[in-house]
C-alpha cells in the first residue's frame, strides 16, 4: 500500500503567481488534512476535507487560499497571488475515517521569490 | 483552545545514552490522544509513539517510552540507547479523541532539535 503522495516536492513561485499543491491519500482513505510548517515552527492545521466536502477550514487564511478534495483525483491546496510569507513546507495527512490515525506525506516545500 | 509547549528548542545526547524530551499541554478536554513525531532532515513526519489519555499505563515502543502525567498535563519522551539515526526534530502533538461532528486536527508544539553525539 503506497503511502501518502504529495507533489511537487519542491515548488518555486514568483510573487503574484499561483501555487497548486497536490495530495494523493493512501488507498482507502477518504479524509485529508493540510498543515503548514513555517521555518523553525511546528505544523499548524489549515483545513480538513472529506471527499467533496470541506469539514473544517478554521486554520485557513481568509484570502488567497482554497482547498478541494474532488470525488476523483487528489486533494488540491491552491494559493493565489503568492507572497514571500507563504514560503513554507505544506504537509498533507490522510486517514481512513474519523478519529483514525493520520498518515503524513513527505510535504511540498514552497519557495516564493 | 488547546496548546502544546515544548520548552527545549535543542537537546543533545551521547550515543548509547538516554535523553528525555519535555512537553506540556493545555486542554479542558478529558479524553484525548498525545503523540510524539520525529522529523528527520528528509522532513517526513514519522509517528514515534502514541498515548491515549484514558490509559494510565505509559506507552512504550522499543527504545522509546513516555512519562504521561495527566494531572500535570505533561507528556515527556524518553529515548534509551540513543542512536545516530535518532537525530531529528521531535514534535509533541495533541488531538481530541471524539469531537462529535468536528475535525480531528493535530495541535503541534514548536519542536525540539535532538543531536546525537558519536
Amino acid at each position: 500500500n503506497a503511502g501518502v503522495m504529495q507533489n511537487p516536492r519542491h515548488l518555486v513561485r514568483r510573487r503574484g503567481q499561483e501555487a497548486r499543491l497536490r495530495c494523493s491519500p493512501m488507498k482507502g482513505h477518504s479524509h485529508v488534512y493540510w498543515y503548514r510548517q513555517l521555518p523553525e515552527e511546528g505544523l499548524k492545521f489549515m483545513v480538513y476535507l472529506q471527499k467533496e466536502n470541506i469539514i473544517d477550514e478554521s486554520g485557513m487564511p481568509k484570502e488567497r487560499f482554497s482547498a478541494e478534495f474532488p470525488k476523483e483525483g487528489p486533494s488540491i491546496l491552491r494559493i493565489q497571488q503568492v507572497v514571500r510569507g507563504d514560503s513554507a513546507a505544506y504537509f498533507c495527512a490522510s486517514s481512513p475515517g474519523i478519529s483514525y490515525e493520520q498518515y503524513f506525506g513527505p510535504g511540498t516545500r514552497l519557495t516564493v521569490t | 483552545a488547546q496548546t502544546v509547549t515544548q520548552s527545549q528548542p535543542e537537546m543533545s545526547v551521547q550515543e548509547a545514552e538516554t535523553v528525555t524530551l519535555s512537553c506540556t499541554y493545555d486542554t479542558s478536554e478529558s479524553d484525548y490522544y498525545l503523540f510524539w513525531y520525529k522529523q528527520p532532515p528528509s522532513r517526513q513526519m514519522i509517528l514515534v509513539i502514541r498515548q491515549e489519555a484514558y490509559k494510565q499505563q505509559n506507552a512504550t515502543e522499543n527504545r522509546f517510552s513516555v512519562n504521561f502525567q495527566k494531572a500535570a498535563k505533561s507528556f515527556s519522551l524518553k529515548i534509551s540507547d540513543s542512536q545516530l539515526g535518532d537525530a531529528a526534530m521531535y514534535f509533541c502533538a495533541y488531538r481530541i479523541r471524539d469531537s462529535g461532528a468536528g475535525s480531528y486536527q493535530l495541535t503541534f508544539g514548536k519542536g525540539t532539535k535532538l543531536s546525537v553525539i558519536p
